[in-house]
């Protein structure tokens, strides 16, 4: 199983529409979330953290943790072309040397396109 | 505030050559990270440092090492190139506490090519 998985995408939705996307974790102590955005040939902007369940929301953007499911959700409301991106979700998990070392694991990520 | 710097932003090297990446974190924070992600995936962590000392590996060959100055700055080698190691090369910084609920900002990245 992989550590962050997310839906492979691409997703596309028109312009003024609610994105969803969705993204769970394998390691159940892990304790934080993160989204990023990508546009392409760039590198990736924090653009969400979540620690706690529930939801945070920050503008138009609202993620959304549930840590008994290990599930870890953001949505993107009003999309706009300028929103089209690859998204990713970001994990904090333990970096397997049985330490106190961590990592940040990534998904794949999904690629989003709002057409106008 | 200047955010994270790499240097260079693109480097093209040749199959065998050694290659040597920049990076400088935001100031105050003291953990650097190294990520190197290829076309189509999310990035694969390669290293973390903090306060100088190696804080987590991940599963990559021999060939790379990195290393912290004491300034926080940290640079990334790589050694004997492979076609395969052509990516993004991608360098975070965290808070300057050592802690799993802190935030990571990106460099701009450096654009390898190994031909």
């Amino acid at each position: 199983q992989k550590e962050v998985e997310q839906n492979s995408g691409p997703l596309s939705v028109p312009e003024g529409a609610i994105a969803s996307l969705n993204c769970t974790y394998s390691d159940r102590v892990s304790q934080s979330f993160f989204w990023y955005r990508q546009y392409s040939g760039k590198s990736p902007e924090l653009i969400m953290s979540i620690y706690s369940n529930g939801d945070k929301e920050d503008g138009r953007f609202t993620a959304q943790l549930n840590k008994a499911s290990q599930y870890v959700s953001l949505l993107i409301r009003d999309s706009q072309p300028s929103d089209s991106a690859t998204y990713l979700c970001a994990v904090i998990s333990r970096d397997g040397s049985g330490g106190s070392n961590y990592k940040l694991t990534f998904g794949k990520g999904t690629l989003l396109t709002v057409n106008p | 505030d200047a955010g994270v710097t790499q240097s260079p932003t693109h480097l093209i090297k040749t199959r065998g050559q050694q290659v040597t990446l920049r990076c400088s974190p935001i100031s105050g924070h003291k953990s650097v990270s190294w990520y190197q992600q290829v076309l189509g995936q999310g990035p694969q962590f390669i290293f973390q440092y903090y306060e100088k000392e190696e804080r987590g590996r991940g599963n990559f060959p021999d060939r790379f090492s990195a290393r912290q100055f004491p300034n926080y700055s940290s640079e990334l080698n790589v050694n004997a190139l492979l076609l395969g190691d052509s990516a993004l090369y991608l360098c975070a910084s965290r808070a300057p506490h050592f802690s799993m609920n802190t935030e990571a900002f990106f460099g701009q990245g450096t654009r390898l090519t190994v031909v």
